[in-house]
Order: C-alpha cells, then structure tokens, then sequence
C-alpha cells in the first residue's frame, strides 16, 4: 500500500499561514491525495482533495508537487479552531499515518 | 458535506457483553461504509470495509467472528463487538461516501467511544 509520511506536530502563531507537508513517494498515478483533520474525540473531518493540479477551497489550499511525490496543505490564516491532527492519505490506500499534530498559538 | 451518523455516542457495558453500534448516512446513499478503531493518542486503523448486501471485507488480524459487520442498507451499517473485553475499549468510528473511487470523499461519523469493565 502507498503510505505518506508527515511531520510528528507543528506550530504556528494565530492569524498567520501554515504550510503541513506530506510526502507520498510510492504515490499511483490514479491516487487522490486526500486531507482531513480530527480534533480530540471527534471523527476526521474532510479538508480537501487532489489529484494533479493545485485546489482551493474555503478551508484550504493543496499544492501537489509536479511529481507528485509530495504536497502541501496550506490553511491561510490559521486560528484556534484550526489546532487539530491533520492527516493526508492516498484514498486508495485508506491508511491513515500518524498524522501531523497543529498547534496554534494566540 | 454530507452527514453521517453514529449511535451511540458512547457505551459502557461489562466484559462478556455484546454492543452493537450504528452507522447511518442521513442524506446519501452508501453502498460502501468502512469501520475505524483508535486507540488514545493513536491514528486510526482500518478494521473492515462494509459492503451493501454482501459480507464485509475484514483487514489482517481483524476477527470477523467478534467484529460482527451488517450492512442492511444503503443508509445502515452496524458493527456488534461480541463478548466484549476491557481491551476492546476504543474509539469506534465509521465513514461512508458516495462511491469507493479514489475521488470520492469520505465523510466521518463522530465517533462512539467504548468502554468496557
């Protein structure tokens, strides 16, 4: 199964933006990268999604790198609300990694 | 997004004791729904893909005849944690989506947390 690989946790300060990186270097050419993100003791929630090209949508924007080994999910202007576990998985694979822990300071 | 639904929410029942747990997809049809468990300050695991009208998919070490999987409906999924054991207390949390391709978006019930004495 393809897997990803993020960062264990990241900071950011309140208001400013927050680039979450995500490797996927065993990526298929027919793979979506998908993002969602859980806060504690709730069920993910979805983020965004690609396949190719950059997407933005209220919540985010996914930049995936030409060779698609690797992307980006990008929150413009992180607030409180945004500190979660930000997961990116290949919805083929349905296996969800450890995750990146968001933590965002006032 | 679309909604999906657990019930319970949260379940505390004595070891030796069946529960049962409901997934529904309150505004689409799902033929297909997958079952999570996560253990604290754990990512989730996949433990069976639930199919409509046909036996669910189970992942490797999953046990089939405790993890009990029906699929009823295009709106229903239940698991029923047989002969339940302390070390089964977990948070249960199931998805569903419109399709299985790789496009589709899943969406996320909240989750039942289990707890077994």
């Amino acid at each position: 199964d393809a897997k990803t690989t993020q960062p264990n946790s990241m900071e950011s300060n309140e208001e400013e933006p927050v680039h979450l990186p995500c490797n996927h270097s065993t990526i298929s050419g027919t793979d979506y990268i998908h993002w969602y993100r859980q806060l504690p003791s709730q069920g993910p929630e979805y983020v965004i999604h690609g396949l190719t090209s950059n997407v933005n949508n209220r919540m985010a924007s996914l930049a995936i790198a030409e060779d698609r080994k690797s992307s980006t999910l990008i929150l413009h202007r992180a607030t409180l609300r945004d500190a979660a576990v930000y997961y990116c998985i290949l919805r083929a694979a349905l296996v969800f990694g450890a995750g990146t822990i968001l933590r965002v300071k006032s | 997004g679309a909604v999906v639904s657990q019930h319970p929410s949260r379940v505390i029942c004595k070891s030796g004791t069946s529960v049962k747990i409901e997934c529904r997809s309150l505004d689409f049809q799902a033929t297909t729904m997958f079952w999570y468990r996560q253990f604290p300050k754990k990512s989730l695991m996949l433990m069976a893909t639930s199919n409509e009208g046909s036996k669910a998919t189970y992942e490797q070490g999953v046990e089939k005849d405790k993890f009990l999987i029906n699929h009823a409906s295009l709106t229903l999924s239940t698991l029923t944690v047989t002969s339940a054991h302390p070390e089964d207390s977990s948070f249960y949390i199931c998805s569903a989506g419109q399709g299985t391709s790789s496009t589709d978006t899943q969406y996320f019930g909240p989750g039942t947390r289990l707890t077994v004495l």
